[in-house]
């Protein structure tokens, strides 16, 4: 079935710091790419998406490409903030399902 | 604020239990999602309805249930209540069937917790 795999957390870096946080999936067909945030306390937000392959969402300073050659939707930030402190989901959406299939999450903290 | 509204925000229950979650989606959604969120399982998709109908179905246990109403609010009965159901329990909608194109917006979750 569908899966997603993300890099293991915790991650933390310094204001300022460069962000990678990896993601790769295993799908039939061509899926939609997601990553959500959920801050202390909250549900989860969208924060970009991706629907086809070489695609690259971007939201907020983040950014994630669709690589279907190497199945893959990293995220990344090239300056990192406090207020980025939160849990990162990978999340994919196959062709011909409904259902939001997530990733493990990968909690980010920042230091100042 | 995603305009999706879940009551309570916690509830602590002995097991043998049964409580019931509620969820108003956003104005103008048809679609209600539910998903458990637990330390060792992550987020688990449980069940699916769009426009009063159940759409999909994920890893819900029979213990578990739900439906949604006329008004499209949604309720998610869990009885017979064990420790390990202790979570957080999220409901999204989104305005089709299929969140394919149409992104979920999430609720800020229910803490359950069953000593």
């Amino acid at each position: 079935g569908d899966s997603v795999t993300q890099m293991e957390g915790p991650v933390t870096l310094s204001e300022e710091a460069f962000l990678t946080i990896n993601c790769t999936y295993t799908a039939t067909g061509y899926p939609s790419l997601f990553w959500y945030v959920q801050y202390p306390g909250e549900g989860l937000q969208l924060l970009l998406k991706a629907t086809k392959a070489d695609d690259k969402g971007s939201n907020k300073g983040f950014e994630a490409t669709y690589r279907k050659e190497t199945t893959s939707f990293h995220l990344e930030k090239g300056s990192v903030q406090v207020s980025d402190s939160a849990v990162y989901f990978c999340a994919l959406i196959a062709t011909s399902g409904s259902r939001l299939t997530f990733g493990e999450g990968t909690q980010l903290t920042v230091n100042p | 604020d995603s305009g999706v509204t879940q009551t309570p925000k916690h509830l602590i229950t002995a097991t043998g239990q049964r409580v019931t979650l509620r969820c108003s989606p956003r104005s103008g959604d048809l679609s209600v999602y539910w998903y458990q969120q637990s330390l060792d399982q992550g987020l688990q998709f449980l069940i699916q309805y769009y426009n009063g109908e159940e759409r999909a179905k994920g890893n819900i246990l029979e213990r578990f249930s739900a439906q949604q109403f006329p008004d499209l609010h949604s309720e998610l009965n869990l009885s017979s209540l064990e420790l390990g159901d202790s979570a957080l329990y999220f409901c999204a909608s989104s305005t089709s069937d299929s969140s394919y194109n149409s992104p979920l917006h999430f609720g800020n979750g229910t803490r359950l917790t069953v000593t």
